[in-house]
């Protein structure tokens, strides 16, 4: 069965730091990989995600998440830290016979300070 | 293009009555799905509809249904409320079957 891991329930930059978010994945198949984001009191917003194309993936926001199928992980990064990416944001993992089923890690807090 | 739209944004109800929910997809879209978020468990999947039929079921007891209109509107059903069913109620939509969805602002879910 496939899961997923987010290590670091809070994470913490400086407004202008990078952004590194880590996700780690298990599937016995190739899996397609996600992130989402969520504000306070808001729905998931799709920011990105992996369907077998291009390793690296650029997404909305500036972001970008890279697939490393011999780490099985799938990092999400950001250049330079803004205020407003303070957010939670969730990595899922769904097998491409699964459909809609979305598997979801527990998610990281950001917080950005000026 | 108007996005998801759930209703009621928030609800209160007490242990043992039931609660039925809707959700609205993004107009042309076929496919819904639903998902259940608590701070303890995350985000978990509950099922997924197309085109009138349940695709996929999540591990939930009977307690929670659900079914999709002929328009696509969908709404789930949880009957005999306990505590622990108190959660943000996700909804998402996409235009075909086993497609990652767009998902609406959720209904919030307060049993005492």
């Amino acid at each position: 069965a496939q899961s997923v891991t987010q290590l670091g329930s809070h994470v913490s930059v400086s407004e202008g730091a990078l952004v590194l978010l880590r996700c780690n994945y298990s599937s016995s198949v190739p899996p397609y990989l996600f992130w989402y984001v969520q504000y306070p009191n808001q729905g998931l917003q799709l920011l990105l995600k992996y369907t077998s194309a291009a390793t690296l993936v650029k997404g909305i926001n500036g972001f970008e998440a890279e697939f490393k199928k011999s780490e099985t992980s799938f990092h999400l990064t950001k250049p330079s830290a803004h205020m407003s990416d303070a957010a939670e944001y969730f990595c899922a993992v769904s097998l491409y016979n699964q459909g809609g089923k979305l598997i979801f890690g527990q998610g990281t807090e950001l917080s950005v300070k000026p | 293009k108007a996005g998801v739209t759930q209703t009621p944004r928030y609800l209160i109800k007490t242990r043992g009555q039931q609660v039925t929910l809707s959700c609205s997809p993004i107009s042309g879209h076929r496919s819904v799905s639903w998902y259940q978020q608590t701070p303890g468990q995350g985000l978990q999947f509950l099922f997924e509809y197309f085109s009138e039929t349940q695709r996929n079921k999540g591990n939930f007891p009977g307690r929670f249904s659900g079914r999709q209109f002929s328009n696509s509107r969908s709404e789930m059903n949880v009957s005999t409320l306990e505590l622990g069913d108190s959660a943000l109620y996700l909804c998402a939509s996409s235009p075909q079957e086993g497609l990652v969805g767009y998902f609406g602002p959720g209904t919030r879910l307060t049993v005492l």
